[in-house]
C-alpha cells in the first residue's frame, strides 16, 4: 500500500464557490480523520469517521463544511460558499483500531487558496 | 480550554543532541505523539508514548514524559542536517497538536 493519498494537491477557487476534496486512506484502516493546518500552526482537528460513521465533529466545522465516507473507504470533504478564511492546507489521516496507539498516518494534504 | 504548547524554534549544531519540549493540559490523554513535518510533505509519525510510561527509547529518539507536570520532551541524539524539520507534539484525547517547533541543524 502506498499510504494515504489526497486529491487534488492544490486548489485555487474564487470566494463563494464550492470545493470538494478527496482522501483515500490506507486500505483496511477503519478510521479516517480530517484536519486543517494554517501557516505556522499545528493541524486542527475537524472530524473523524470510524468506518462510514462520522463520530466526532469539531466546533471549527461550520455548517458550510460537510464530510462523507459513504462506503467506509475513501472520504470527501466539501466546503460550500468558500471564504478567504478557508484558505489552508487540508490534511487527511487514517488509522486502524488494531494498532496499539491508533497511530495516524497522514496524507500530503490539499492546499486550498480562496481568492 | 485544553491546550498543547511548544517553543517555536530550536537551533543546534550537527552531532549535538536536540531536545524539543511540549506541555499539555489534558491529563486524560492516553497517548502522546511526536510527528515530523518536512517542507512540502505530510506529517510523519516519529514515536508515541503511553501515558503510564516515563520514558521510551527508539534508536536516536528518546521520549520523556512527566505526567505530574504534564511535560513531554523529545531528545534526538547525534542530530543530523536531515533532522531539520518542524516537530509537533499531539495528545490523543482530542487529537490536539502544538504549533510545532522548527528545528534547524547547522553543519
Amino acid at each position: 500500500d502506498t499510504g494515504v493519498s489526497q486529491d487534488p494537491r492544490h486548489k485555487i477557487t474564487k470566494r463563494g464557490q464550492n470545493v470538494t476534496f478527496r482522501c483515500d486512506p490506507i486500505s483496511e484502516h477503519n478510521r479516517l480523520y480530517w484536519y486543517r493546518q494554517t501557516l505556522g500552526q499545528g493541524p486542527e482537528f475537524l472530524t473523524y469517521f470510524q468506518n462510514e460513521a462520522q463520530l466526532e465533529k469539531s466546533r471549527l466545522l461550520s455548517d458550510r463544511f460537510s464530510a462523507e465516507r459513504p462506503k467506509g473507504s475513501f472520504s470527501t470533504l466539501e466546503i460550500q460558499r468558500t471564504e478567504q478564511g478557508d484558505s489552508a492546507m487540508y490534511l487527511c489521516a487514517s488509522s486502524s483500531n488494531r494498532d496499539t496507539a491508533y497511530e495516524q498516518y497522514f496524507g500530503p494534504g490539499t492546499r486550498l487558496t480562496v481568492t | 480550554g485544553e491546550d498543547v504548547e511548544q517553543s517555536l524554534f530550536l537551533s543546534v549544531r550537527e552531532g549535538d543532541s536536540s531536545v524539543i519540549n511540549c506541555t499539555y493540559t489534558d491529563s486524560s490523554s492516553t497517548y502522546l505523539y511526536w510527528y515530523k513535518q518536512e517542507p512540502g510533505a505530510g506529517l510523519q509519525l516519529l514515536t508515541y508514548i503511553f501515558s503510564n510510561m516515563d520514558m521510551k527509547q527508539d534508536q536516536r529518539l528518546t521520549v520523556l514524559l512527566n505526567k505530574k507536570d504534564k511535560h513531554l520532551s523529545l531528545r534526538i541524539a547525534d542530530t543530523q542536517t536531515g533532522d531539520s524539520a518542524i516537530y509537533f507534539c499531539a495528545e490523543s484525547n482530542d487529537m490536539r497538536f502544538g504549533a510545532g517547533t522548527r528545528l534547524t541543524v547547522k553543519p
